[in-house]
């Protein structure tokens, strides 16, 4: 039972432009988010989290806004660069010390000079 | 600082074998996590070692155990390996303590069971 999901395989976007992933989740415990970019044959990047208590969190490019009540959280990437092409994955937790995430399966963003 | 390091990078083993992969946290770090990486499946968590004691659990079969030394390095194992457990196996640390804390992940071990 996939408790985060992410309903888009894979993203094209023109360099310059914004790139919008998006992630939807199941359980209402869940209380902190993050986003992780992944390169292959390496391990996830950390990009950019936000808790429940907040609505948007900005980290220069890197935007994420979370809905709570539709249970959705999106990452804005702006302007889009061809470095950002990548899969990049959400994942969700339920906080409190927890250290288990529950990820999504990945959007695989193309950023097309 | 450095970062997550994972030894070996690759494996390859037949089934019924046993595998052992060890994970060294950023220094610091008193959390690591273990997921395993698949096609289909995605990262899904394994479990999760905090102070040399297992904290959190996720939903695979015993066949899967870990450890963690009283440097915060883990091992994970796996013992009787089915073709099914082929998968990129990532650990991840984190400070620990009692907040949320980001998790920062090492390179992977691509295990391959043939």
């Amino acid at each position: 039972d996939q408790q985060v999901k992410q309903n888009s395989p894979s993203l094209s976007v023109q360099e310059g432009r914004i790139s919008i992933l998006n992630c939807d989740y199941t359980n209402s415990m869940f209380d902190y988010f993050l986003w992780y970019k992944k390169y292959p044959a390496e391990g996830p990047t950390f990009l950019i989290s936000i808790s429940s208590i907040k609505d948007k969190n900005e980290d220069g490019r890197f935007t994420v806004f979370l809905n709570k009540s539709a249970k959705h959280l999106s990452l804005h990437i702006v302007p889009s660069q061809p470095g950002d092409s990548a899969v990049y994955f959400c994942a969700a937790t339920e906080g409190t010390g927890a250290n288990n995430l529950f990820f999504g399966t990945g959007t695989r963003l193309t950023v097309i000079p | 600082k450095a970062g997550v390091t994972q030894t070996p990078r690759y494996l390859i083993k037949t089934r019924g074998q046993q595998v052992t992969l060890s994970c060294s946290p950023i220094s610091g770090h008193r959390s690591v996590s273990w997921y395993q990486q698949t096609p289909g499946q995605g990262l899904q968590f394994l479990f999760e070692y905090f102070s040399e004691t297992q904290r959190n659990k996720g939903n695979f079969p015993g066949r899967f155990s870990g450890r963690q030394f009283s440097n915060s390095r883990s091992e994970m194992n796996v013992s009787t390996l089915e073709l099914g457990d082929s998968a990129l196996y990532l650990c991840a640390s984190s400070p620990g303590g009692g907040a949320v804390n980001t998790q920062y992940f090492g390179p992977g071990t691509r295990l391959t069971v043939l």
